[in-house]
């Protein structure tokens, strides 16, 4: 069955350190891979997917995230944080496959908090 | 354009006791899918709805229940109320849904349900 791990329930980063949010999946073939933040009182917001093609892929927010096969990971990073980027962080994972019903399968979610 | 809208956005309830939750999708969206969400337990997707009828379901209990009206606004009904109930839940829409749903789904804030 296909999963989603976020080993990181809460990460605490000082602001202007880099961040690296872990997620890792388990799924037979190649999935969609996607990153969502939800700030308090916010609905979730897409930051990256990946399809295929190049394993980096850049999203909003200054965020990237690089998918490695061989690790069945898809990690997000950002070079510096802000005080706004304090927020829960969920990675998911889709499949193109029409018998999925193109549902998502989520992880558990990250908390990110920045310390000033 | 105005966002995916959810009323309310907070409610208490009692075990046993049933309620119903909105959703204004953004407009021309004609796909609302409904998700809880629990603490550690990510998104849990319950339904989806696209032109007035249920397209997908997840795998919850018959108590919980939807529908879709022509306008595409969207409610969820809950019948008796479990503790296990509390929780958030979110609204998505999406143009079409289906796998179009990956590039362009767009999340409501939610409706915290408390149930004591």
């Amino acid at each position: 069955a296909q999963s989603v791990t976020q080993p990181d329930i809460h990460i605490t980063v000082s602001e202007g350190a880099s961040l690296e949010l872990r997620c890792n999946y388990s799924y037979g073939a190649t999935p969609y891979l996607f990153w969502y933040v939800q700030s308090p009182g916010q609905g979730l917001q897409l930051l990256l997917k990946y399809f295929s093609g190049d394993t980096l892929v850049q999203g909003i927010k200054g965020f990237e995230a690089e998918f490695k096969r061989s690790q069945s990971s898809f990690n997000l990073r950002k070079p510096s944080v802000h005080w706004s980027d304090a927020a829960e962080y969920f990675c998911a994972v889709g499949s193109p496959e029409r018998d999925s019903n193109y549902q998502l399968i989520w992880g558990a979610g990250t908390k990110l908090i920045i310390k000033p | 354009k105005a966002g995916v809208t959810q009323t309310p956005r907070y409610l208490i309830k009692t075990r046993g006791q049933q309620v119903t939750l909105s959703c204004s999708p953004i407009s021309g969206h004609r796909s609302v899918s409904w998700y809880q969400q629990t603490p550690g337990q990510g998104l849990q997707f319950l339904f989806e709805y696209f032109s007035e009828t249920q397209r997908n379901k997840g795998n919850f209990p018959g108590r919980f229940s939807g529908r879709q009206f022509s306008n595409s606004r969207s409610e969820m009904n809950v019948s008796t109320l479990e503790l296990g109930d509390s929780a958030l839940y979110l609204c998505a829409s999406s143009l079409l849904g289906g796998e179009s749903s990956y590039n362009e789904q767009f999340f409501g804030p939610g409706t915290r349900l408390t149930v004591l």
